[in-house]
């Protein structure tokens, strides 16, 4: 059981725009940034967002992120076959002190 | 650029020990702590803790208390994670990943080591 929670899987054809929630509590998402990370099949995670809506240089603006509260929220518009992957949001937690990350969203483009 | 190379797959005996290699390059390796981060088979990603990489002070998140270390050389940049008494359940791919500046946050990603426990 994570301690942020992400729906298991998203999907969305290609071109269109698909929606990645992070549900957390005031101890993690409600004090500390969001940061999202890209793990395509086989591969290391990337990160994708930093401080809840900064992309890393290299990071096209199909990929955004915003967070209110206790909830964050990566949005991709224009999706692409090379988009299919697994996504993670992470944050520290300042009770458990440890940084925690959500289960997963794994998106596939139809 | 910055790099993070680890060593390779591992093959261990339960009751084994196993040594993990975390080779940094491209910015300076003091100035960045280190986190390391296990993803079961199939599983999402889960963090361990992270090592001061200018004092060496290693912190552990609850679930890996007792037999996973993390040590650092840091005259060749380099971080390490030991695991000791290795269980079936320790088979996982394990990545080095860096803190950032300005923390607490995780930017760039080792490639991954895998540790295969099998008897």
């Amino acid at each position: 059981q994570s301690v942020l929670t992400q729906p298991p899987s998203v999907s969305a054809a290609p071109g269109q725009k698909v929606t990645i929630s992070c549900s957390g509590s005031s101890s993690n998402l409600g004090k500390s940034d969001v940061y999202w990370y890209q793990q395509l099949p086989g591969t290391a995670p990337k990160l994708l967002i930093f401080d809840n809506s900064k992309r890393p240089s290299g990071i096209p603006d199909r990929f955004s992120g915003s967070k209110s509260g206790t909830s964050a929220t990566l949005g991709i518009t224009g999706l692409q076959s090379g988009d299919e992957a697994d996504y993670y949001c992470g944050t520290w937690d300042s009770s458990l002190r440890e940084w925690v990350f959500g289960g997963g969203t794994k998106l596939t483009v139809l | 650029q910055v790099q993070l190379v680890q060593s390779g797959s591992e093959l261990k005996r339960p009751g084994a020990s196993v040594k993990i290699s975390c080779k940094a390059s491209g910015y300076n390796f003091r100035n960045y702590a280190m986190n390391w981060v296990r993803q079961a088979p199939g599983q999402g990603l889960e963090w361990m803790g992270w090592v001061n990489t200018n004092t060496g002070n290693p912190t552990y998140a609850q679930g890996f208390r007792g037999r996973f270390v993390f040590s650092l050389d840091t005259s060749v940049n380099t971080a390490y994670l030991h695991i000791a008494s290795l269980e079936v359940e320790d088979t996982a791919v394990y990545y080095c990943a860096r803190e950032v500046e300005a923390g607490p946050g995780i930017d760039y990603w080792g490639q991954g080591s895998l540790v295969t426990v099998s008897s």
